[in-house]
């Protein structure tokens, strides 16, 4: 178990260009999670995936965000024409899949730091 | 809709004093309840859950219990360590509606030696 990883950890980026993050997830989780954390509040849900297939998004992802997760392994999570207001810490989680289950914790990465200046 | 709220911090408390932090949480039906523990310069974890009324999570001497009939899930220590530092994030996962887990805003505990 070598744990969730993200990567860049931090980026810095000037308003309206693209950015693209990257998620790799514990090797036998079929569920990946993208979660958003702004400075003084708890993560918000964005998306989750099933294996490749994306199964619910959060009305907080606008057209400008976009996720995918081919062949249902890494993740990528990308913003076009960044905005100031898209700085913010964008975790990756992911769980075990057992059926129905609604209780499996959830493992996080450190997550990427991304700056718009 | 589901949502979850817990106290404002942060919270310093001495080594070795006793800690309690309030979450309630709205719902329907019956979700499954989650303290995550964030300490600095790491990735959120999981510290303990219940997945039914009045069962009690506890782990690291960490306790709290579902209670249905108030809707909360206040984590309690009995007694501090200046490494308990930490945020923690209360969190629900709801019976119906998907897999997403949602969580309230973060608790910053600091223990002072």
């Amino acid at each position: 178990d070598t744990g969730v990883s993200q990567n860049p950890r931090h980026k810095i980026t000037k308003r309206g260009q693209n950015v693209t993050f990257r998620c790799d997830p514990i090797s036998e989780h079929n569920r990946l999670y993208w979660y958003r954390q702004t400075l003084g509040q708890g993560p918000e849900f964005l998306t989750y995936f099933q294996n490749e297939a994306q199964l619910e998004k959060s009305r907080l992802l606008s057209d400008r965000f976009s996720a995918e997760r081919p062949k249902g392994s890494f993740s990528t999570l990308e913003i076009q024409r960044t905005e100031q207001g898209d700085s913010a810490m964008y975790l990756c989680a992911s769980s075990p899949d057992r059926g129905r289950s609604t209780n499996e914790k959830l493992f996080f990465g450190s997550g990427t730091q991304l700056s718009v200046l | 809709g589901n949502s979850v709220t817990q106290m404002e911090g942060p919270v310093t408390l001495s080594e070795e004093a006793f800690l309690t932090i309030n979450c309630t949480y709205t719902a329907t039906g019956y979700p499954s309840l989650f303290w995550y523990v964030q300490y600095p310069g790491e990735g959120l974890q999981l510290l303990l859950k219940a997945t039914k009324a009045d069962d009690k999570g506890s782990n690291k001497g960490f306790e709290a219990t579902y209670r249905k009939e108030t809707t909360s899930f206040h984590l309690e220590k009995g007694s501090v360590q200046v490494s308990d530092s930490a945020v923690y994030f209360c969190a629900l996962s709801p019976y119906t509606g998907g897999f997403k887990t949602i969580f309230g805003a973060g608790t910053r505990l600091f223990v002072k030696a």
